[in-house]
C-alpha cells in the first residue's frame, strides 16, 4: 500500500517570499502520478500542480513549482513571491498509473500568509 | 472548466436518520469519488464508481453505501446516520483521458452535523 507523509502540520511565511512545503512517500511502483491540491478557508479543493514519474523534468505553473526527486521519493512544492491568497490547506497525493487506480492524500499542511 | 456541484453546503440530521448526500459532475467523466475529511486524518477515501451502476469500497465504507444509477450522478448514503459520521464529506470526478493524468476535481463539500 502506498503512503503520503507530509511532517509539517502548519507553516508561516512573509508575503513575497518564498515558502517550500514537504512531502514524501512511499511505494514499490515505478510509474505514477503526484498532485499537489489546495483548500483555501471555507472553498473548494483545487489542484495546484501535478507530476508525472516517468518524466524527469519538474512541473512549473506560474509562481508554484515541484521538486520531485525519483529515488529520494520526495515531492516538495514551492511557492514563490507568496501572496495573502495562497493561505489555505496543502495536500500532496499519490496515485499510481493504471485503471480503477485510488488517490492517497497526506494529511494536510495549513500555510499562513503573513501581510 | 470542470463543475462538481454538492446539494448542500451544510447539513445537520438527528442519529438514526437516513441522509442522501448528492453529487452533480457536468464535464461526463466516467470515475467518481467520495470522501470524507477530518482534522489531523487528512482525506479518506469512503466509495468510487468507474462507470454507472458499478461501486466500488473504498477504505472506510462501513456505514456508507452509495448509489449511481446515471453517469453524472453519485449519491452518498448514510442508512442510519451516527456522531462519528460528523464530518465533510467531499465529491470529486475524473476523466478516463489519458491527457488528464487521472487528475480529480472536486466539489465544494457537505458539512455533516449528526446530532
Amino acid at each position: 500500500a502506498q503512503t503520503v507523509t507530509q511532517s509539517q502540520p502548519e507553516m508561516s511565511v512573509q508575503e513575497a517570499e518564498t515558502v517550500t512545503l514537504s512531502c514524501t512517500y512511499d511505494t514499490s511502483e515505478n510509474n505514477y502520478y503526484l498532485f499537489w491540491y489546495k483548500q483555501p478557508p471555507s472553498r473548494q479543493m483545487i489542484l495546484v500542480i501535478r507530476q508525472e514519474a516517468y518524466k524527469q523534468q519538474n512541473a512549473t505553473e506560474n509562481r508554484f513549482s515541484v521538486n520531485f526527486q525519483k529515488a529520494a521519493k520526495s515531492f516538495s512544492l514551492k511557492i514563490s513571491d507568496s501572496q495573502l491568497g495562497d493561505t489555505a490547506m496543502y495536500f500532496c497525493a499519490f496515485m499510481k498509473t493504471g485503471a480503477n487506480s485510488k488517490l492517497t492524500f497526506g494529511k494536510g499542511i495549513t500555510l499562513s500568509v503573513r501581510p | 472548466d470542470v463543475k462538481v456541484t454538492q446539494s448542500s453546503r451544510y447539513l445537520v440530521k438527528r442519529t438514526g436518520e437516513k441522509v442522501f448526500l448528492e453529487c452533480v459532475q457536468d464535464m461526463d467523466h466516467e470515475n467518481m469519488f467520495w470522501y470524507r475529511q477530518d482534522p489531523g486524518l487528512g482525506l479518506r477515501l469512503i466509495y468510487f464508481s468507474y462507470d454507472v451502476k458499478m461501486k466500488e469500497k473504498g477504505d472506510i465504507p462501513e456505514g456508507y453505501s452509495v448509489s449511481r444509477e446515471k453517469k453524472e450522478r453519485f449519491s452518498l448514503i448514510l442508512e442510519s446516520a451516527s456522531t462519528n459520521q460528523t464530518s465533510m464529506y467531499l465529491c470529486a470526478s475524473s476523466s478516463k483521458d489519458p491527457s488528464d493524468l487521472d487528475t480529480q476535481y472536486f466539489g465544494p463539500g457537505t458539512r455533516l452535523t449528526v446530532l
